[in-house]
């Protein structure tokens, strides 16, 4: 049964610096990582997909990189703000439904 | 503006009640999924469905029914047999088999007991 385990689960950086959040999953077999934000009392939104046969994908201030054979992605926020403050979510598709197995989390927050 | 609105946004049920939760998309997805959300923990999934009257349980099926009769609507029935029902829900959908696409979600439902 796969998974996913967010290493920190909480973390608390000041504004401008740049930091990693960790993901691991138990089994390789995935069709796509996903990374997602969460606002509290929120739904989720999409920040990046990594298909399988990906390394890594970048969209702006965030660089999401995946290691299929080790089991493990990391997710880069440059130049962090305050408006980064938020709980990021990774997820993996795997399984003959092509389902989601998500992480717990990593509360993020920025100090001005 | 294409989305998935899900309603109400808090909900209260009394024990012994069935209650239902209510999402739509307009977004032309086959997929339709529905998770829950502990405090602090990721989520899990409750029932997906890939299309038009079909649908599968997830890892936490029991205590909860689903029906997709049309396209764009999934609700999701919380039984008086979920014994333990206070949580977050959240739906979510997709375009099935595009693994290039996300899923989307929702705002989310907060139910809770009296």
């Amino acid at each position: 049964k796969q998974e996913v385990t967010q290493i920190p689960a909480a973390l608390s950086v000041p504004e401008g610096e740049n930091l990693v959040l960790n993901c691991s999953f138990t089994d390789s077999a995935i069709y796509n990582l996903q990374w997602f934000r969460q606002d509290p009392g929120k739904g989720l939104t999409s920040l990046l997909l990594i298909q399988s046969s990906q390394r890594e994908q970048t969209s702006g201030r965030l660089n999401a990189s995946l290691d299929k054979s080790s089991g493990r992605s990391t997710l880069y926020i440059a130049a962090s703000q305050p408006g980064d403050s938020a709980t990021y979510l990774c997820a993996v598709a795997s399984g003959s439904a092509r389902q989601l197995t998500f992480g717990s989390g990593t509360q993020l927050t920025v100090l001005p | 503006d294409g989305g998935i609105t899900q309603s109400p946004k808090y909900l209260f049920r009394k024990e012994g009640q069935n209650v239902t939760l209510s999402c739509e998309q307009n977004l032309n997805h086959d997929a339709m999924y529905w998770y829950r959300q502990d405090p602090g923990q990721g989520l899990r999934l409750i029932y997906y469905s890939q299309i038009v009257n079909d649908f599968q349980k997830g890892d936490i099926a029991e205590g909860y029914s689903v029906s997709r009769e049309k396209k764009e609507s999934f609700p999701l029935t919380v039984t008086s047999a979920q014994k333990n029902p206070t949580a977050f829900y959240l739906c979510a959908s997709s375009i099935y088999n595009d693994f290039n696409q996300p899923q989307h979600f929702g705002d989310g439902t907060r139910l809770s007991i009296l």
